[in-house]
């Protein structure tokens, strides 16, 4: 069974401030993914990474900036939070390969920034 | 890049009635479309997906159909029950090999008893 989880369930943070929000994988995944999700919008992808150190942009990569040192871990940095950047964050990991394969969620981290 | 809608917003159906949720795309190479269920307060999870070289998949009341030619698939529900409402996303293939997605804005489907 995947499980996918996050560092937090709830965050407050002040404007300004670095924020660091942290998704780990147990099952060997190749792919994680960031999305953001806001009410009428969806899931947004944020940044994604195919492999250890590697990343990618993604839809809405503003503000964001990524970590994967290990193949477990992708973290997600806020590196001057702003109030638009208050949001529910969801991780996702899936195996990889040629073809496109399901993505396991994380239970998600609710960021607001005062 | 690719591009999602999804139909209805929301959308209320009496329990036992069938549910249908639209979605179209933009790119014409995308061949694989996932459908996710979020449940409230939880994370959102895989209930049926269709590649392209099919028409239309069915698990039990969940069925899928894919039109290439029109770039639209649907999800059907049919004889829906309570712990079917929920917030449902459609996907497409993004660009990347297809291994990231573009999700819907979502339809929030409610089940009246």
């Amino acid at each position: 069974d995947v499980k996918v989880t996050q560092s937090s369930r709830y965050l407050v943070k002040r404007t300004g401030e670095k924020v660091f929000l942290e998704c780990v994988q147990d099952m060997d995944h190749e792919n994680m993914f960031w999305y953001r999700q806001d009410p009428g919008l969806g899931l947004r992808l944020i940044y994604f990474s195919y492999d250890v150190k590697m990343k990618e942009k993604g839809d809405i990569p503003e503000g964001y900036s990524v970590s994967r040192e290990k193949k477990e871990r992708f973290s997600l940095i806020l590196e001057s939070a702003s109030t638009n950047q208050t949001s529910m964050y969801l991780c996702a990991s899936s195996r990889g390969g040629v073809i496109s394969n399901e993505q396991f969620f994380g239970p998600g981290t609710r960021l607001t920034v005062l | 890049g690719e591009n999602v809608e999804q139909h209805p917003s929301t959308l209320s159906v009496q329990e036992g009635d069938s549910a249908v949720i639209k979605c179209t795309y933009s790119d014409s190479a995308s061949n694989y479309f996932p459908w996710y269920k979020q449940e409230l307060g939880k994370r959102p999870q895989l209930i049926i997906d269709i590649r392209s070289n099919v028409g239309e998949k069915k698990d039990q009341r969940i069925a899928v159909t894919l039109n290439k030619t029109a770039k639209h698939f649907s999800l059907h529900i049919t004889e829906t029950q309570p712990e079917d409402s929920a917030v449902y996303f459609c996907a497409a293939q993004g660009r990347n090999y297809g291994q990231n997605f573009v999700f819907g804005p979502g339809t929030r489907l409610s089940v009246l008893p």
